[in-house]
């Protein structure tokens, strides 16, 4: 079965640690996004990827670090530096040759708790 | 500033009641409008909306846009307890090369049996 995976489903970190969300598509996409969603807020683009070894900041880039080695992954790493990193975090990707946000297919999520 | 804003952000309705979902917006290389209902995970995609006045239905849900007065509507009649989720609005805009999606924040639909 083709799909997004996304793991773990629950994650929770000690404060001042390093932590990364895996990423896995078998859609064959180009591009794959990753996503932060808190409570009242829409979906808030952290970074994208629209090639292997290529990617680009979104709109809450700081505090994470992500990688493109593999078409299939796209891993986000949410660093110590990240001020508030608890939240909701979701992963997309999009069908290979299409600028176009209709066909955005998304991973189950990863709930990220900072104790 | 792009923004997209949804209304209202919470609604509770009885199962069979028909409720209507706002979103407005101001962007600047307006694309497209899509509507996604997001339950406990993942969102779902609804609608991709890119032309004024042409409605598209899906069951009991549809929806409509206006480039003019910069919003659109989603509807759902004969409301299900199963209806109730998060519904989402993005807009997608072009920016530079690239095309992005603006979200709004959601209504919450909780549908009463």
């Amino acid at each position: 079965d083709g799909g997004i995976t996304q793991s773990p489903k629950y994650l929770f970190r000690k404060e001042g640690q390093n932590v990364t969300l895996s990423c896995e598509q078998n859609l064959n996409h180009d591009a794959m996004y990753w996503y932060r969603q808190d409570p009242g807020q829409g979906l808030r683009l952290i970074y994208y990827s629209q090639i292997v070894n290529d990617f680009q900041k979104g709109d809450i880039a700081e505090g994470y670090s992500v990688s493109r080695e593999k078409k299939e992954s796209f891993p986000l790493t949410v660093t110590s530096a990240q001020k508030n990193p608890t939240a909701f975090y979701l992963c997309a990707s999009v069908p290979s040759g299409s600028p176009l946000y209709n066909e955005q297919f998304f991973g189950p999520g990863t709930r990220l708790t900072v104790l | 500033e792009d923004k997209v804003v949804q209304s209202p952000l919470s609604l509770v309705v009885h199962e069979g009641d028909t409720v209507t979902l706002n979103c407005s917006y101001e962007v600047t290389n307006f694309r497209s409008l899509l509507w996604y209902k997001q339950e406990k995970k993942a969102p779902t995609f609804l609608f991709m909306l890119t032309s004024s006045g042409i409605e598209k239905k899906s069951g009991r849900l549809s929806s409509i846009l206006d480039k003019k007065e910069l919003f659109s509507i989603l509807n759902i009649t004969a409301t299900q307890t199963g209806d109730s989720a998060v519904y989402l609005c993005a807009v997608e805009v072009k920016a530079d090369s690239n095309y992005q999606l603006i979200w709004g924040a959601g209504t919450k639909l909780i549908i009463k049996p």
